[in-house]
């Protein structure tokens, strides 16, 4: 079974701090994707990396592939309030394509102002 | 942008009713999942349907069951509902990503 692990759990920081997110795991992945999930909402789609040791930059956030797509990691530059919320990744089997994606168990994030 | 569409944010059901969560994607995907949040948990899969009329069981399917009679439509059914079945449920459509709905939170009382 693959499995994802997300860390922190949980993290509270200050408006302007860094912050950087792991999910890891002892499975490749054809790729892997991130999501953020407000209260009361569905995750939302933030982007998919496909290639080993891909980084991705979103504005604040960035996002990188290991190279051996077994772990992946957001790193989230000046942290803004608006950046609150659950942080999810999830992974596709490298033996399928982007049925059945695997869930890490996510990252809550509180940025305070 | 596709949309995922949820029939109700709130619901509450007494043990032991039967529920249906609906769920209508408008962008003709094919595939389409249920997964129940819970906190500490993460998103379980529930089953998803890779056409009309398939479907296939996921990590945790006892106590539900899915119709899939129109390609958008795909319904999780909770045949006799139950208190350990409160939570949060969240249907996803796909071709590259997912698209989720906005979640139906279930409380079974």
């Amino acid at each position: 079974t693959q499995l994802l692990e997300q860390s922190p759990q949980f993290l509270s920081i200050q408006e302007g701090e860094n912050l950087t997110v792991y999910c890891n795991s002892s499975s490749v992945f054809s790729s892997l994707q991130w999501y953020r999930q407000e209260p009361g909402e569905g995750p939302v789609l933030l982007v998919t990396v496909v290639t080993g040791g891909e980084v991705k930059k979103l504005k604040r956030l960035t996002f990188q592939f290991g190279d051996a797509r077994k772990d992946s990691s957001l790193h989230i530059t000046a942290a803004q309030p608006g950046d609150t919320g659950l942080y999810l990744c999830a992974g596709a089997p490298s033996s399928g394509g982007y049925n059945k994606l695997i869930f890490g168990a996510g990252t809550r994030l509180a940025v305070h102002p | 942008d596709v949309k995922v569409t949820q029939s109700s944010r709130y619901l509450v059901k007494r043990t032991g009713e039967k529920v249906f969560l609906e769920c209508v994607q408008d962008m003709d995907h094919e595939n389409m999942f249920w997964y129940r949040q819970d906190p500490g948990l993460g998103l379980r899969l529930i089953y998803f349907s890779y056409d009309v009329k398939m479907k296939e069981k996921g990590d945790i399917p006892e106590g539900y069951s899915v119709s899939r009679e129109k390609k958008e439509r795909f319904s999780l059914i909770l045949e006799s509902a139950s208190t350990n079945q409160t939570s949060m449920y969240l249907c996803a459509s796909s071709y590259y990503g997912y698209t989720f709905g906005s979640g139906t939170r279930l409380t079974v009382v």
